[in-house]
């Protein structure tokens, strides 16, 4: 089955610094999400991405949808302690599929 | 607006016995979603609802089933439980089957 490679597993930044997370497949995504998910809670959608080569915002989160559409990368820049969580790459391979398919995390840990 | 809501917040069984377990969508989204997060495992999908009809099933064994009611809320109902069934279960729901939103999840335990 597909499969999405997420990397890395964990980082222990120091507050301030900017961080850099990403995604590949060997399989072509339509769509590709970020979700946020904190100790005991669902994830939460960060930005979502429809179209290859697409850079996207969302407050100090940018992520890009990759040009062969098999990759995706998020950063995050001027980190804080509250960015600390579980950060997923998901993608969709198309509409009538339905399902996400996610990639095994990056742990988030923030030293203020 | 109300976000996904799931219920019960925590289900505990025991082995060869039945789990149901609900979910409520954001209102005016017809879609939902079931996916397994075991630990060491992520997210799994297990089932896809739209407007009432199954559309999509991940690769778990038919005692995994659910339904979803006219009002777009859904069940998952996990027969004859297995140890390995323990996890958080999660329900998204989706107006355009692709942003996905997501509850809080039941976390269910089989002894």
């Amino acid at each position: 089955g597909q499969q999405l490679n997420q990397s890395p597993q964990s980082m222990f930044i120091q507050e301030g610094e900017d961080v850099s997370m990403n995604c590949t497949s060997s399989s072509i995504f339509n769509t590709w999400l970020w979700y946020k998910q904190e100790p005991g809670e669902g994830p939460v959608l960060l930005i979502a991405l429809y179209k290859a080569g697409e850079l996207t915002s969302n407050g100090r989160l940018t992520a890009q949808f990759g040009i062969t559409r098999k990759d995706s990368f998020l950063n995050i820049s001027a980190s804080i302690p509250s960015d600390v969580g579980i950060y997923f790459c998901a993608g969709q391979l198309g509409g009538s599929q339905g399902n996400l398919i996610f990639g095994k995390g990056t742990k988030l840990s923030v030293k203020p | 607006e109300a976000g996904v809501t799931q219920s019960p917040t925590h289900l505990i069984k025991t082995r060869g016995q039945q789990a149901t377990l609900r979910c409520s969508p954001i209102s005016g989204h017809t879609s939902v979603y079931w996916y397994q997060q075991a630990l060491g495992l992520g997210l799994q999908f297990l089932l896809w609802y739209d407007e009432g009809e199954e559309r999509n099933r991940g690769n778990f064994p038919p005692r995994f089933s659910g339904r979803q009611f006219p009002n777009y809320s859904s069940e998952l109902n996990v027969n004859a439980l297995e140890l390995e069934d323990s996890a958080l279960y999660l329900c998204a729901s989706s107006l355009n089957r692709y942003e996905q939103y997501f509850g809080p999840g039941t976390r269910l335990t089989v002894t």
